[in-house]
């Protein structure tokens, strides 16, 4: 059965800092890692990552994925609140279409 | 490009009863999924349709059923309800290559069972 954790499950930061989100997995015929945000509404797509060591930038949000490892970090620098959100990540298959499986999701809070 | 939409956004029921919800993918987007998330168990993957057929299957009760139609649009159908049904319902849509899993989500149903 496929497996992702993630840690830690919750963060408080202040505005400005700089955090770092973990996910390992263990799937059978690996293909992709996909990180959402979640607020109080439908997870939105940030990455999705299919080769190792090659790293995925989106403004202040960047990630990376380490293949041999089995784990994937998301970075955010210069947190503002509007970070504030569950951050998921999830993995597919090769062989299993779109069906993804989730990990727990790291609450982040960024304080004023 | 509009997103995915569901329909209803809200929906409130009481035990024994069924319910159907509805989901309309992006534009082109041929395979339609559908999660479950609680607070105790998270985002669980209930069932995947692409043209029309079911491509994979969660480790859900057989009362929970779903279909796609030809314009892609999928229905989920829960009979029965229990209490523990009480969730929101995420429908997915991606462009679907076989093995390409980036998906992107709708606003949900929140189903809450009395």
């Amino acid at each position: 059965e496929d497996k992702v954790v993630q840690s830690p499950l919750s963060l408080v930061v202040h505005e400005g800092d700089t955090v770092t989100l973990n996910c390992s997995y263990e799937v059978t015929n690996f293909r992709s890692l996909l990180w959402y945000k979640q607020e109080k509404k439908a997870p939105t797509f940030l990455f999705m990552l299919t080769s190792s060591g090659i790293e995925k930038k989106s403004g202040r949000l960047s990630s990376i994925l380490d293949k041999k490892e089995l784990f994937s970090i998301l970075n955010i620098t210069a947190t503002q609140t509007g970070d504030s959100a569950v951050y998921l990540c999830a993995v597919g298959r090769e062989t299993s279409g779109s069906r993804l499986t989730f990990g727990e999701g790291t609450q982040l809070t960024v304080n004023p | 490009k509009a997103g995915v939409t569901q329909t209803p956004r809200y929906l409130i029921k009481t035990r024994g009863q069924q319910v159907t919800l509805s989901c309309s993918p992006i534009s082109g987007h041929r395979s339609v999924s559908w999660y479950q998330q609680t607070p105790g168990q998270g985002l669980q993957f209930l069932f995947e349709y692409f043209s029309e057929t079911q491509r994979n299957k969660g480790n859900f009760p057989g009362r929970f059923s779903g279909r796609q139609f030809s314009n892609s649009r999928s229905e989920m159908n829960v009979s029965t309800l229990e209490l523990g049904d009480s969730a929101l319902y995420l429908c997915a849509s991606s462009p679907a290559t076989f093995s390409y899993n980036e998906q992107f989500f709708g606003p949900g149903t929140r189903l809450t069972v009395l």
